[in-house]
């Protein structure tokens, strides 16, 4: 079993452009989400899916879209990559009843110059 | 909204001292509370899970407790190891699948 991968591991991009940072999982967990981590402000939640057809903006959706139409994948997407999304993405997976563990993948680190 | 804060942000020890890690949360209605270890550049490795209505969890020389009444929890870490230098970061699940985390807990030890 992978767990929860991300692709991918690092990515430079120009302000403008767009990309799209794909994460799957094999443990058919429902609930999946997309956190962004930076220096001196933790981990915030971007966006998050309770499963396949269903997402919900977190607590920084702005400048992201989601998309869960596999229970298995949730990739985010920059449309119009800034200076200020330069940042460590975290996507984790858990089941959707409440007092479950949650599961991170590797992370992808994304700079935009 | 919850809010959970980590105290001290950042401490050294020598080898051998037990390590004593504080999360606080503001919003006593939470599903579980979860202990991360983060490696520089690295990914989080989930240690400890606590359901909220367990009071304590164990796992080898780590041990997390669990006060809802007084929002807080205390992760120990026996014996500390070099190995053991990492951020340690808690997270509660609260309300409608809300996942909130604190800033994390640098620890260096010190041979």
């Amino acid at each position: 079993n992978a767990g929860v991968t991300q692709t991918p591991k690092f990515q430079v991009l120009k302000t403008g452009q767009s990309m799209t940072l794909q994460c799957a999982q094999d443990m058919n967990h429902e609930y999946m989400s997309w956190y962004r981590q930076d220096p001196g402000m933790g981990l915030r939640l971007i966006h998050y899916s309770v499963g396949a057809g269903i997402t919900d903006q977190g607590e920084v959706p702005n400048g992201y879209n989601v998309s869960r139409s596999t229970t298995e994948d949730f990739p985010l997407r920059l449309l119009s990559a800034a200076p200020s999304q330069t940042s460590v993405y975290f996507c984790a997976v858990r089941r959707l009843a409440g007092g479950t563990e949650q599961y991170f993948g590797p992370g992808t680190r994304l700079t935009v110059t | 909204k919850q809010e959970v804060t980590q105290i001290p942000a950042a401490l050294s020890v020598p080898e051998g001292e037990n390590l004593v890690l504080n999360c606080s949360f503001t919003d006593s209605a939470i599903y579980n509370l979860q202990w991360f270890r983060q490696d520089p550049g690295k990914g989080l490795t989930s240690l400890l899970l606590i359901q909220s209505s367990q009071r304590e969890q164990t796992s080898g020389r780590l041990n997390a407790s669990l006060d809802k009444s007084s929002g807080r929890s205390t992760l120990y870490i026996a014996a500390s190891q070099p190995g053991d230098s990492a951020t340690y970061l808690c997270a509660v699940i609260y309300g409608n699948n809300r996942l909130a985390f604190g800033k994390g807990n640098q620890v260096v030890v010190i041979p």
